[in-house]
């Protein structure tokens, strides 16, 4: 059972425009949720997190919103660039259960010049 | 300084052989993980080793076996290698607060 959905699987999107992948959870004891970024060949990497006690929170270009009662989670970029052309996961965590982490199966990003 | 390290970063070997995937963390995490990446980059967690305990154990075949010598390393041996058993695997290390840290990721080829 996928713990966590991811969508859309691929996106393409023009330099400039705005990048928005979308993921949704079922387990509320879910407390912690990262977004990683994987360029090909390297492992994914911390791009930004969120705990569930604020709807938004921003670190430059990215930013992730919140919604807690939707049980959905997103990750926006903003001015995107072609450097950002990778795939991106979302996952979730419940901490006090050994940190597991449960990842979306990933969406693959095309930022075109 | 390297953070989370894997090595072999590849692997080919023959259908039946016997390998093992070597990690160490410098980070001083207090739980390390092993992830399969298959070719649609779906990542599955296969094992999470805290304070040298296994404490998760998902459905993957008993011919894969992790081992942790100390806090700071969890090797991943797998027996009779299986050409589905090709993939990238990645080693992880967390603290109990989160942010997980991956590893370079090894790429294993079985013929």
């Amino acid at each position: 059972q996928q713990q966590v959905k991811q969508s859309p699987q691929s996106l393409i999107v023009q330099k400039g425009g705005i990048s928005i992948i979308n993921c949704a959870y079922e387990n509320t004891a879910f407390d912690y949720f990262p977004w990683y970024q994987q360029f090909p060949g390297k492992g994914p990497a911390l791009l930004i997190a969120i705990r569930p006690d604020v709807s938004e929170k921003k670190e430059g270009r990215f930013t992730i919103s919140f919604n807690k009662s939707a049980k959905q989670f997103s990750l926006h970029i903003m001015d995107s660039q072609p450097g950002d052309s990778a795939t991106y996961f979302c996952a979730a965590s419940q901490s006090n259960t050994g940190n597991q982490f449960y990842f979306g199966t990933g969406t693959s990003l095309t930022v075109i010049p | 300084d390297t953070a989370v390290s894997q090595t072999p970063k590849y692997l080919v070997t023959q259908m039946g052989n016997d390998k093992s995937i070597k990690c160490e963390q410098n980070l001083g995490h207090d739980t390390m993980y092993w992830y399969k990446q298959d070719s649609k980059k779906f990542l599955k967690i296969m094992f999470s080793y805290n304070n040298k305990e296994l404490i998760i154990n998902e459905t993957v075949p008993n011919r894969f076996s992790p081992k942790s010598p100390d806090k700071a390393h969890l090797n991943l041996h797998i027996n009779s290698l299986e050409l589905g058993d090709s993939a990238v695997y990645f080693c992880a290390s967390s603290q109990v607060e989160g942010r997980e840290s991956f590893g370079p990721g090894t790429r294993l080829t079985v013929l």
